[in-house]
């Protein structure tokens, strides 16, 4: 079936390091989405990707689509306690639904 | 603007009792509805979805099912809960093929 595998599931860095979670797809997508969940509540859309190779960036947030349209990454510089929280990347196969990953579980040791 | 209500936040029900949770949207209309579940520290399953009145799309056999009156509410159902249907309960809308928007959720408790 349609998957979309997300590495690491969890992720501890130090405030001020660097985050990376990636996002992996067999089959190739029409676009992909990334979300946040701060614990406790509830995912929030960030951003949505759709070109091949495309790059976006939000403050201390790059995100980018692989060539091929099967992966995508997401990249927080310089970490703040902020930014705790699951990282969701979503993808569409082109229906109406999207697939969720496993999600990337970032903690920050202040 | 769109907002989307969900309720009740929490909720805890002993098994065999039935369940209803419901779900609207305002701003909008003919959004795709969908219901997702979260068990603690998990990702996101769907179960539902809906792309118009009266249309629903099952994504996982199971105890629960949904149903969609009105073009912006969707309600979740079960005639006998499980223990097995405790977790985080999510709606969800999104115009076609863009980000979704979730409710506040609700965590609902078998007991």
């Amino acid at each position: 079936g349609q998957q979309v595998m997300q590495i690491p599931q969890y992720q501890h860095v130090q405030e001020g390091e660097d985050f990376t979670t990636y996002c992996n797809s067999s089959t190739t997508l029409s676009n992909i989405q990334w979300y946040k969940q701060r614990p406790g509540g509830h995912p929030v859309f960030l951003i949505q990707l759709v070109k091949s190779g495309e790059v976006k960036k939000q403050k201390r947030l790059t995100f980018q689509f692989g060539e091929a349209k099967k992966n995508s990454s997401l990249h927080i510089t310089a970490t703040q306690t902020t930014d705790v929280g699951t990282y969701f990347c979503a993808g569409y196969f082109g229906n109406e639904k999207l697939t969720f990953g496993t999600g990337t579980r970032l903690t920050i040791i202040p | 603007s769109q907002t989307i209500h969900q309720w009740p936040a929490t909720l805890v029900q002993p098994v065999g009792s039935p369940l209803s949770l419901e779900c609207t949207v305002e701003g909008t209309s003919n959004p795709n509805l969908y219901w997702y579940r979260q068990a603690a520290g998990r990702g996101l399953q769907l179960l539902f979805y809906s792309v118009g009145i009266g249309q629903i799309s099952s994504e996982v056999p199971q105890n629960l099912s949904a149903s969609r009156p009105q073009d912006r509410q969707f309600i979740l159902s079960s005639k006998k809960l499980l223990l097995s249907d405790s977790g985080f309960y999510l709606c969800a809308w999104s115009p076609r093929v863009a980000g979704y928007t979730f409710g506040s959720g609700t965590r609902l408790t078998v007991v």
